[in-house]
């Protein structure tokens, strides 16, 4: 089974600043996804990663940016967090189609 | 795009009792996977069971089923002895097998609640 964390946890910044969100996963996955999850809202693909310097915008618009430099690491950034960024983060990898694994989420309030 | 349908925002089961989640899926696809996630409060999103298309027969993982009918579209989670442990957010999710763009779709959730 596959270890994906995301840290922080819980993150409360005020508006304007600058956050990364890391997620890191053990196992190798080429694949690698950031969700945003609102209640009662379907998960919504904000970014997605096939590999190493492989980035891809995904269905939600966002303003954040991610990277991929190393097979282990996404993180998520926001250049200037804004009330309407609140929401809960979640980081997934996969290794092969019939597989997809969660971190714990990252819980963020813009103030 | 594929969208991913469950109708029932809230559930609730008593302790022993089985409960259904419904589902419905809309695809132009032949061959996918079928996925049921859950989710506890404040924790983590763990798989409880999976189903591809191509296969007829229904997948089962100990006390818990799916009842997935492909011409209809139509992927169920049935929950046998609910157990307090059981209480979480349930996510119906479809996997293209496509390898390009998005590939995950996921619905919108039910909470279910168990009752002691």
């Amino acid at each position: 089974e596959a270890d994906i964390y995301q840290t922080p946890r819980y993150l409360v910044i005020g508006t304007g600043k600058k956050i990364t969100l890391e997620c890191s996963q053990t196992m190798g996955h080429d694949k690698m996804y950031w969700y945003q999850q609102d209640p009662g809202m379907e998960l919504h693909l904000i970014h997605y990663s096939y590999g190493v310097n492989s980035t891809e915008k995904g269905d939600l618009s966002s303003e954040s940016t991610v990277s991929r430099i190393r097979t282990e690491h996404f993180p998520l950034t926001l250049e200037s967090a804004r009330p309407s960024h609140t929401s809960q983060y979640l980081c997934a990898s996969s290794p092969r189609p019939e597989k997809l694994f969660f971190g714990s989420g990252t819980q963020l309030s813009v103030l | 795009a594929q969208t991913v349908t469950q109708s029932q925002p809230e559930m609730s089961v008593q302790e022993a009792e089985t409960v259904t989640l419904s589902c419905t899926y809309d695809t132009s696809e032949s061959d996918y996977y079928l996925f049921w996630y859950k989710q506890p409060p404040s924790r983590q999103m763990i798989l409880v069971i999976r189903q591809e298309a191509y296969k007829q027969q229904n997948a089962t993982e100990n006390r818990f089923s799916v009842n997935f009918q492909k011409a209809a579209k139509s992927f169920s989670l049935k929950i046998s002895d609910s157990q307090l442990g059981d209480a979480a957010m349930y996510f119906c999710a479809y996997r293209s097998l496509l390898n390009t763009g998005n590939q995950f779709y996921f619905g919108t959730g039910t909470s279910l609640t168990v009752i002691p």
